[in-house]
């Protein structure tokens, strides 16, 4: 167990559904990064918050967005769903504003978009 | 985008031997780490090398970093079954407040 919980483990949706992924960080860390890894595309940002502020956006879709709460939790929330959106979905947690300690990852999420 | 490109792109080797690979990136880092993914599982941290570093150890692992090649090798030595991952490249720019990742080398090791 790595400290940070990331919840569902897997998630199967159809097309033009809206789902929520949570992300609980390891106690203590402040940051939390979101990451989206497929087959063709690797591992690629999405987002980074730190106490609660957005600090650094990726390629990011407009369908998708993220909040960080003031419990430091983050929810990745995917809209309008598409087929390519099937991934598995990672988030990691640090220290602080910036990853020059390393990240630690949760399981992720295996989203499937039928 | 891609900061980091690993090669090979898949090694696969016998117990006991040892495993190199090779991550090059394109712009200034202020460190590069190494990652650890099992299949399908979440990535973990192996080791961290900072810019002004040129060698680091960590157990069974060495690693190695060239800034004015832009490249870094991670080296398994008496690789074990247990090792068989994906293992990834990520660099920290010190300004984009956060890691981008490379493509990643599958490593099989066999019995």
């Amino acid at each position: 167990d790595s400290g940070v919980t990331q919840t569902p483990k897997h998630l199967i949706t159809a097309t033009g559904q809206r789902v929520t992924l949570r992300c609980s960080p390891r106690s203590g860390d402040l940051s939390v990064y979101w990451y989206q890894q497929s087959l063709d595309q690797g591992l690629q940002f999405l987002i980074h918050y730190y106490n609660g502020e957005e600090r650094a956006k990726g390629n990011i879709l407009e369908r998708f967005s993220a909040q960080q709460f003031p419990d430091l939790h983050s929810e990745l929330n995917l809209s309008s769903l598409e087929l390519g959106d099937s991934a598995l979905y990672f988030c990691a947690s640090s220290v602080g504003v910036a990853p020059n300690y390393g990240y630690t990852f949760g399981s992720g999420t295996r989203l499937t978009v039928v | 985008s891609q900061q980091g490109e690993e090669d090979p792109q898949a090694l696969s080797i016998q117990e006991g031997e040892n495993a190199t690979m090779n991550c090059s990136y394109k712009t200034s880092i202020n460190n590069l780490q190494w990652y650890r993914q099992n299949s399908g599982r979440g990535l973990v941290h192996l080791i961290l090398i900072r810019s002004n570093e040129r060698e680091k150890h960590s157990g069974r692992l060495r690693v190695t970093l060239d800034t004015s090649k832009k490249s870094s090798s991670l080296l398994i030595t008496a690789s074990r079954a247990a090792d068989t991952a994906s293992y990834f490249c990520a660099t920290d720019t010190g300004t984009a407040s956060k890691l981008t990742f490379g493509t990643g080398t599958r490593l099989q090791v066999t019995l």
